[in-house]
């Protein structure tokens, strides 16, 4: 099966300051489409999770552009330009790839603002 | 509006059994993949079943042998059968829309389940 990594699972950050999260997958997330089956979701306090990125890079619906999301194969990362208070929450990165045996999210990073 | 409703969350004794509902708005439950996904206490997301629009189910190995996903295509319905409660089952679950080119778009409120003696 395969296994979800992200780091760090703290990120405290200023706001109006950068962020990176990272994601790590044990065995190579790209579809012999060419899409990488990589996504992200912010839960935010008291909240559903909801869908950020999908397809390893692309935006969700409504997602605002400081959000970016790059990477293939098994390295992924996900940066936000300049952290606004409402970004804080925990991020998780998903593998949507092998569907047997499912899906696999990673720990989960906590973003808070300093 | 596109809209997942869970319920049947309770407070259960271990071995017992349980079935959680998700109702669906807005969508039809049996032309998409459909999950179920778990949060405990204070811990991250856990996925826990899917069932595509071919009726194929798949498990997380947690739960395999105990849980069942199913739906109801005249009520639009997604359900989660849980057998043999444990503990660890004890949280709120999910239900979740997924589509390769959205991801887990739309997601309910949640239902909880406590697994307890």
């Amino acid at each position: 099966d395969i296994v979800m990594t992200q780091s760090p699972l703290s990120l405290p950050v200023t706001p109006g300051e950068p962020a990176s999260i990272s994601c790590r997958s044990s065995q190579s997330l790209l579809h012999s489409n060419g899409y990488n089956y990589l996504e992200w979701y912010l839960q935010k306090p008291g909240q559903s999770p909801q869908v950020l990125i999908y397809l390893g890079s692309h935006r969700a619906s409504g997602v605002p552009d400081r959000f970016t999301a790059s990477g293939s194969g098994t390295d992924f990362t996900l940066e936000i330009s300049r952290v606004e208070a409402e970004d804080v929450g925990i991020y998780y990165c998903m593998q949507a790839l092998q569907t047997p045996p499912g899906f696999t999210f990673g720990q989960g990073t906590k973003l808070e603002i300093k | 509006e596109v809209r997942l409703v869970e319920s049947g969350g309770d407070l259960i004794q271990p071995g017992g059994s349980l079935r959680l509902s998700c109702a669906a708005s807005g969508f039809t439950v049996s032309s998409n993949y459909m999950s179920w996904v778990r949060q405990a206490p204070g811990k991250g997301l856990e996925w826990v079943a899917v069932i595509n629009s071919r009726g194929t189910t798949y498990y997380a190995d947690s739960v395999k042998g105990r849980f069942t996903i199913s739906r109801d295509n005249s009520k639009n319905t997604l359900y989660l059968q849980m057998n043999r409660l444990r503990a660890e089952d004890t949280a709120v679950y999910y239900c979740a829309r997924w589509y390769d080119f959205w991801g887990m778009d739309v997601w309910g409120k949640g239902t909880t389940v406590t697994v307890s003696s």
